[in-house]
């Protein structure tokens, strides 16, 4: 158990919906990362918060946004949503914003769009 | 732009040999390079990394080589247990993290 909490676990909705995944970090960590990882690819890095502030951007689509708020959960909003969307997302925390700390994962959120 | 590159994508061991997985990266600037397990409907799992300063790293049955000159690292594991069948992920980091599309590992008994 990595103590990183995602909800929902699955997601089924159809194109131009809007979904909002939830992610509770680690105890004591104040860094959270977003994810994408589509069918047989690697995890591509979407967006990390630090402290309640955006700290590094990655692949992330301007239908994407992402908060972190004062309790540091953090939330990824997807908005009109299309076939390609379907994916896992992770996501990640760790206690820092420095590469060098280990990130631990989540189980995910596996995206179905219909 | 994939600057990390895992070429492999599965590999096949018997149980007790070594198991070697590799990594390609393309970018000089990357700080830390980072392996994660990652098992099905589970989230990546963090085994060991290495500073860009370094070569080499060991923990346990686990050795990341690191070859700067020619921009390759590497994941050893000895000796190989069916556990570690898994996938495996190579990471890099430099201000964001950029991973490999993951080496299917395979270890029979």
């Amino acid at each position: 158990d990595s103590g990183v909490t995602q909800t929902p676990k699955h997601l089924i909705t159809a194109t131009g919906q809007r979904v909002t995944l939830r992610c509770s970090p680690r105890s004591g960590d104040l860094s959270v990362y977003w994810y994408q990882q589509s069918l047989d690819q690697g995890l591509q890095f979407l967006i990390q918060y630090y402290n309640g502030e955006e700290r590094a951007k990655g692949n992330i689509l301007e239908r994407f946004s992402a908060q972190q708020f004062p309790d540091l959960h953090s939330e990824l909003n997807l908005s009109s949503l299309e076939l390609g969307d379907s994916a896992l997302y992770f996501c990640a925390s760790s206690v820092s914003f420095d590469g060098n700390q280990p990130q631990h994962f989540g189980d995910g959120t596996r995206l179905s769009i219909l | 732009d994939q600057q990390v590159k895992q070429n492999s994508p599965s590999l096949s061991v018997q149980e007790g040999r070594i198991s070697i997985l590799n990594c390609d990266y393309t970018n000089s600037m990357f700080d830390y390079f980072l392996w994660y397990k990652k098992y099905p409907a589970e989230g990546p799992t963090f085994l060991i990394s290495i500073s860009s300063i370094k070569d080499k790293n060991e923990d346990g049955r686990f050795t990341v080589f690191l070859n700067k000159s020619a921009k390759h690292l590497s994941l050893h594991i000895v000796p190989s247990q069916p556990g570690d069948s898994a996938v495996y992920f190579c990471a890099a980091w430099n201000n964001d993290m950029r991973f490999g599309a993951g080496t299917r590992l395979t270890v029979k008994p």
